[in-house]
């Protein structure tokens, strides 16, 4: 079975400060995209980065990236500049088949002011 | 619509009770996914759509859980006399075809069993 394993239950971080949440997966896909995913208390799922494997490029979104090591299967995502609206559940995703995804465990990210 | 609906936002059923989470994707989106996230856990697979197809319902945990899509657009998860363990928040994600994009979730249902 296809695992993605966030390693980091809890971070926190200074406002404004930098962070790095890991991740690692494993797929038997070739070409395939990787997710991370934001959830607030709201509960709803925000798609905050995206990585397409055949792109050696790390992704960058504003105060978001990835370090994406495609031989390691490993897909960290860095925060700059924490802000106390960084505060959630991060999930990291990669897919299971066609269409799928398989998230991890959750990292829960904590900004101190 | 401008995203993923989810209703009940809220749900309580006892034990024994059929209970039906209803989720109305953005327009357009032809795939449509349900997942189930137990508290302190990552979302787990239960089944997608393509259309009014169902084409894996592989993570569904029994039979007792049903899922339908009749025309392509809004769906509706039943669960027939729920247990314990139902007790989770159910989400609902859409997208176009290849879901590359990513995948646009609702706000889930919480179900409570009591």
């Amino acid at each position: 079975a296809q695992t993605v394993t966030q390693s980091q239950p809890e971070m926190s971080v200074q406002e404004a400060e930098t962070v790095t949440l890991s991740c690692t997966y494993d797929t038997s896909e070739s070409d395939y995209y990787l997710f991370w995913y934001k959830q607030p208390p709201s509960r709803q799922m925000i798609l905050v980065i995206r990585q397409e494997a055949y792109k050696q490029q790390n992704a960058t979104e504003n105060r978001f990236s990835v370090n994406f090591q495609k031989a390691a299967k490993s897909f960290s995502l860095k925060i700059s500049d924490s802000q106390l609206g960084d505060a959630a559940m991060y999930f990291c995703a990669s897919p299971q088949g066609a269409q799928k995804l398989v998230f991890g465990q959750g990292t829960r990210l904590t900004i101190n002011p | 619509g401008a995203g993923v609906s989810q209703s009940p936002r809220y749900k309580v059923a006892k034990r024994g009770q059929d209970v039906a989470l209803r989720c109305d994707p953005i327009s357009g989106h032809v795939s449509l996914f349900w997942y189930q996230q137990a508290l302190g856990q990552g979302p787990e697979f239960l089944t997608y759509f393509q259309n009014e197809a169902q084409l894996d319902k592989s993570g569904l945990p029994s039979d007792r859980f049903f899922a339908e899509r009749p025309e392509g657009s809004v769906s509706t998860l039943k669960i027939q006399r729920t247990q314990q363990e139902d007790s989770a928040v159910y989400l609902c994600a859409s997208s176009f075809v290849t879901g590359a994009e990513g995948y646009t979730f609702g706000s889930g249902t919480r179900l409570t069993v009591v």
